[in-house]
């Protein structure tokens, strides 16, 4: 298998966009999921399949890709967006997450 | 309301075992595949099985290869995991989360919309 790479923090304003990032080398080959994680709580499922949002999720929440990076960007952060974000995809017999990136609004 | 619920997690010592339980709710549980995922605080998720629908295709992380098992019963609308040989990297929070696949050029890229609360292991002496 191979090693999905976020950069463990970013720090945004209220009402910026925070743009966060994934790569890995087969990334392209597949799919990419996004999950949000706050404190103390189970991950969340925030995108799937690349671009598609799960019903409840706000819409300020969007994925892309493009070669092998996928990028989760969250539109209009607030600060109830503050929480750790992990991408995952699947390798043929195994899931791989990133290591996360810890996102604060401030 | 969709709800996975896991239950098992307790203080063990090294060399000891231990069975995880996941009880699913609200969704027709023998039409879905599963993962057990665990979290050592403050680190990311690492997935550690996976088990078909039907439980005949099973999946493990190199990490607890041979020393975890997966199982369920579609009649009891639970999920397993045995723990043997746990070892103190095992501490950690574990969850059951219900699987997915997205089919893209005749392959399935697998992922967890739903997840459980959470089950705490603790492995010390």
């Amino acid at each position: 298998s191979y090693e999905l790479t976020q950069p463990p923090s970013l720090s945004v304003s209220p009402g910026q966009t925070a743009s966060i990032i994934c790569s890995g080398d087969k990334l392209g080959d597949g799919f990419t999921f996004w999950y949000q994680q706050k404190p103390g709580q189970s991950p969340v499922l925030v995108i799937y399949k690349d671009t598609q949002r799960p019903s409840g999720i706000p819409e300020r929440f969007s994925g892309s890709s493009s070669g092998n990076t996928a990028t989760l960007t969250i539109s209009g952060t607030q600060t109830v967006d503050e929480a750790d974000y992990y991408c995952q995809t699947w390798d043929t017999t195994s899931a791989l997450f990133g290591g996360g990136t810890k996102l604060t609004v401030l | 309301e969709v709800q996975l619920v896991e239950s098992g997690g307790a203080l063990v010592r090294p060399g000891g075992s231990l069975r995880l339980s996941c009880a699913a709710s609200g969704f027709s549980f023998s039409r879905y595949s599963l993962n057990w995922v665990r979290q050592v605080p403050g680190k990311g998720p690492q997935w550690l099985s996976y088990i078909s629908s039907a439980g005949n295709t099973i999946y493990y992380a190199d990490s607890v290869r041979g020393r975890f098992t997966i199982s369920r019963d579609n009649g009891r609308n639970s999920l397993y995991l045995q723990l043997n040989s746990l070892r103190g990297d095992d501490t950690a929070v574990y969850y059951c989360a219900r699987v997915i696949g997205a089919l893209r050029d005749f392959d399935y890229f697998y992922y967890m919309d739903v997840w459980g609360k959470g089950t705490t292991i603790t492995v010390s002496s």
